[in-house]
């Protein structure tokens, strides 16, 4: 357990409905990052806050996602008009800020799994 | 639980040998490197990172060798043991992008 936790565990949803998750950082970590990670892959970044300033969005992230970190400390993944495409296992990820501003390790979640039918 | 990586590159080695799981990077201006643990159904836990200031770092059982000049990083694992399987993932970070991007990964699995 890293001390970083995500709600739901397992998601199950039918194509066309909207599907909010959560991520519950360790607290004295400031930046927040989600990835995605489909069977066979590596996870792949979607976006990232540190405090609660959305810094970066992937490509990936099409305009039916939305994230928030509304007060620097939990962050929610929202997905509007579900697609069978999205099904795949939503990782949230947290770190401190690297020596000068630079990276860090980061810490995951155990991911939410969603499956869209 | 589930499966992770159902067509991945395989390593299999007996248990108590060493094991080096080998990872090739695609951005010369990375420099940060990290190597992670993903256990089935589990999100990825941190084994150890190396920055490009050097070319060798070491934990506990584990190495990271990074050769910068062909663009290569490794990871040894002494002594090999079946809590080690799993499915490791390489991942690479500049401090000009403070975001990572993760290699394909490499399902170890150790025999009795």
């Amino acid at each position: 357990d890293t001390g970083v936790s995500q709600d739901p565990r397992h998601k199950i949803t039918k194509r066309g409905q909207n599907v909010t998750f959560r991520c519950d950082p360790i607290s004295e970590h400031n930046r927040l990052y989600w990835y995605r990670q489909t069977l066979g892959q590596g996870p792949e970044f979607l976006t990232y806050f540190q405090n609660e300033a959305q810094l970066e969005k992937s490509r990936l992230l099409s305009d039916r996602f939305s994230a928030e970190r509304p007060k620097g400390s939990f962050s929610t993944l929202e997905i509007q008009r579900t697609e069978q495409g999205d099904s795949a296992m939503y990782l949230c990820a947290t770190t401190p800020m690297g020596l000068a501003g630079g990276l860090a390790e980061q810490y995951f979640g155990p991911g939410t799994r969603l499956t869209v039918t | 639980g589930e499966s992770v990586g159902l067509h991945l590159p395989t390593l299999s080695v007996q248990e108590g040998d060493n094991s080096i799981i080998n990872c090739a990077y695609s951005n010369s201006a990375s420099d940060y490197f990290i190597w992670y643990k993903q256990e089935s159904g589990k999100g990825p836990q941190f084994i150890i990172d190396i920055r490009s200031n050097m070319d060798k770092r070491q934990g506990q059982r584990v190495t990271v060798l990074l050769n910068k000049t062909v663009k290569h990083l490794s990871l040894q694992i002494a002594a090999t043991q079946p809590g080690d399987s799993a499915v490791y993932f390489c991942a690479e970070g500049s401090q000009g992008a403070q975001k990572l991007v993760f290699g394909q990964g490499t399902r170890l699995t150790i025999n009795p």
